[in-house]
């Protein structure tokens, strides 16, 4: 079946460092897929998304892209601040089951001022 | 906008008893609410989907008869964990869809419920 994985945490970072959280992805077909946030004591929010191979999502600083190839969307920002302290989830959506979300376990970002 | 959230934050309950965990679009219509949960240290992962007005679709493996869902109106689903067992335990999640004709697929998430059955 389909999944994804990410790199386990924590990242921990001081500001203004170069940040990259992995995500590699096994699917059928060609899946929607998405990074969400989840700030403490809030719920998941969506952070960024792809539709299809060699798109770039972005939002707030943050960057990834649909690679077909290598069944990733790796997570990248290239100045991380104290407030991007968070859990950062990878996710996917199927081709053929566009409701149902599989998310990875999860990465904590810690950054330091 | 599209806030989602979920009664109570953390809840502690005895084995055998049940307890129900709501979930509210504050401020859009929902006709599409998911359930999910989440293990310490795993992703995570799809209990059911509920449409306002129809039964719940439950993932496999999880058990209808023990996670109950109702989602009665557009802005309000609930999950009834009857006769709760300490493996029950668990972070719940919700999540709610609008699903308008503009056709965002969005899901907004609630920050979830702490269940502990002792």
């Amino acid at each position: 079946g389909d999944s994804v994985t990410q790199m386990e945490g924590p990242v921990t970072l001081s500001e203004e460092a170069f940040l990259t959280i992995n995500c590699t992805y096994t699917a059928t077909g060609y899946p929607s897929l998405f990074w969400y946030v989840q700030y403490p004591g809030e719920g998941l929010q969506l952070l960024l998304k792809a539709t299809k191979a060699d798109d770039k999502g972005s939002n707030k600083g943050f960057e990834a892209t649909y690679r077909k190839e290598t069944t990733s969307f790796h997570l990248e920002k290239g100045s991380v601040q104290v407030s991007d302290s968070a859990v950062y989830f990878c996710a996917l959506s199927g081709a053929y089951n566009t409701d149902k979300l599989i998310f990875g376990t999860g990465t904590r970002l810690q950054v330091f001022p | 906008g599209a806030v989602v959230s979920q009664h109570p934050s953390w809840v502690i309950c005895k084995s055998g008893t049940s307890v129900k965990i709501e979930c509210r679009s504050l401020d859009f219509q929902a006709t599409t609410m998911f359930w999910y949960r989440q293990f310490p240290k795993q992703s995570l992962m799809l209990m059911a989907t509920s449409n306002e007005g129809s039964k719940a679709t439950y993932e496999q493996g999880v058990e209808k008869d023990k996670f109950l869902i109702n989602h009665a109106s557009l802005t309000l689903s609930t999950l009834t964990v009857t006769s709760a067992h300490p493996e029950d335990s668990s972070f719940y999640i919700c999540s709610a869809r609008t699903g308008t004709p503009s056709g965002s697929n969005e899901q907004y998430f609630g920050p979830g419920t702490r269940l502990t059955v002792t």
